[in-house]
């Protein structure tokens, strides 16, 4: 059975940094490319990211560019999204997905 | 980036009664879309793939239908548990895009 489970969310400030993975298991992830998604509270899904199966290409909606940084660890069967600068549009919960399988979500909470 | 535009964005309605909602694209994508519902505090939860596929363990009263740009979500002999919203997806092009969400809200 298809498994991700993300984690690593929690309450940061303003301008904090936040590490979010996403363990898989149930597949061979080293042959799947992979997304995050977001949804803030109240509100609709946001893509936010995208990595290839072997990391070489990556795509970042323009509300988290040059802020977020998505990697994998195929050896760990992985997935990370690194978030520095964070603001409280930020605030969401955080899916990884494999195409149209998704985890249950790792909440982010940005307040001061 | 391709745009997803459902409709309508809130319906109420009785139970027994046919659901159907629409998903737009702004332009062609095949047959690259998924339905899912989402309730309060939960997960996005997989109905239908690639438009008109049906998942496994999703009630059968659950279909979709289209490709190109139009799709649609139907609904049949609705169920009070099927209070939630819906969202379409589209997996064509990257970025994944998403439509605004469908609020179903059972009188």
């Amino acid at each position: 059975e298809v498994q991700l489970v993300e984690s690593g969310g929690g309450l940061v400030q303003p301008g904090g940094s936040l590490r979010l993975s996403c363990a898989a298991s149930g597949f061979t992830f080293s042959s799947y490319e992979m997304n995050w998604v977001r949804q803030a509270p109240g509100k609709g899904l946001e893509w936010v990211s995208y990595i290839s199966s072997s990391g070489s290409t990556i795509y970042y909606a323009d509300s988290v560019k040059g802020r977020f940084t998505i990697s994998r660890d195929n050896a760990k069967n992985s997935l990370y999204l690194q978030m520095n600068s964070l603001r409280a549009e930020d605030t969401a919960v955080y899916y990884c997905a494999r195409a149209v399988t998704w985890g249950q979500g790792t909440l982010v909470t940005v307040s001061s | 980036e391709i745009v997803l535009t459902q409709s309508p964005d809130f319906q109420s309605v009785t139970p027994k009664e046919k659901v159907t909602i629409t998903c737009r694209a702004s332009q062609s994508i095949g047959s690259s879309l998924h339905w899912y519902q989402q309730k309060p505090d939960q997960s996005p939860k997989l109905l239908i793939k690639y438009a008109s596929q049906s998942i496994s363990g999703v009630p059968s009263r659950f279909s979709g239908s289209g490709s190109g740009t139009d799709f649609t979500l139907t609904i049949n002999s609705l169920e009070a548990e099927d209070a939630a919203a819906y969202y379409c997806h589209q997996s064509s092009s990257l970025p994944d895009t998403f439509g605004q969400g469908t609020k179903l809200e059972i009188k």
